[in-house]
């Protein structure tokens, strides 16, 4: 059983765009919500997160929206740049256990 | 400050053997995962840890997959014997905090190959 669903699997963006990555989830039970960056080779590295009594948080270039009622969240990244190139996975939490989504994987071409 | 620290980072091995993959935690951190990413599956959980103790094993998926922790910094994952699909990247990730809400700090992975 499938607890995160993500979309889309890849997507590409001119540099300067809006990237935007979304993710449903099923168990009402999650308290925690992350989004996690990785670049080839490595590991996942938090970008940031997201508890559900907030409806938006925001870190520089960097937005996640929460709808709680809809069990959705997303991920903005305004003004995406090639760095950004990467995947990126949203997460949910439940008892300090993580389930990852499927990952996106995001190009930005110059 | 040292992050997680995996090992072997590639590991190419033949169908039957066993292989064992190491992870040292941040310091100071409690809790311990064990993750498989995979094209078809992506990342999935084997197991967690929380103060040495394994919480939640139900993502291991048979019995040729044991997990260890024989102190509060290391971890081992032995697959014995190994099958071709197996073949994946094994991420070791610690957490502070046990049951509460926080960053996973991964290690660079273990790249497993089972000829």
């Amino acid at each position: 059983q499938q607890q995160v669903k993500q979309s889309p699997q890849s997507l590409i963006v001119q540099k300067g765009g809006i990237s935007i990555i979304n993710c449903a989830y099923e168990n009402t039970a999650f308290d925690y919500f992350p989004w996690y960056q990785q670049f080839p080779g490595k590991g996942p590295a938090l970008l940031i997160a997201i508890r559900p009594d907030v409806s938006e948080k925001k870190e520089g270039r960097f937005t996640i929206s929460f709808n709680k009622s809809a069990k959705q969240f997303s991920l903005h990244i305004m003004d995406s740049q090639p760095g950004d190139s990467a995947t990126y996975f949203c997460a949910a939490s439940v008892a300090g256990k993580s389930t990852f989504g499927d990952g996106t994987t995001l190009t930005v071409k110059p | 400050d040292a992050g997680v620290i995996q090992s072997p980072r590639h590991e190419v091995t033949e169908m039957g053997q066993e292989v064992t993959l190491r992870c040292k935690l941040i310091s100071g951190h409690n809790s311990l995962f064990w993750y498989r990413q995979t094209m078809m599956r992506g990342l999935e959980l084997l197991i967690y840890f929380n103060n040495n103790v394994p919480i939640d094993d139900s993502g291991m998926p048979e019995d040729r997959f044991s997990a260890k922790m024989p102190n509060a910094s290391f971890s081992t994952l032995k697959i014995q014997p190994s099958e071709p699909r197996d073949s994946a990247v094994y991420f070791c990730a610690s957490k502070k905090g046990g049951g509460i809400p926080g960053e996973l700090f991964f290690g660079e992975g273990s790249r497993l190959t089972v000829l």
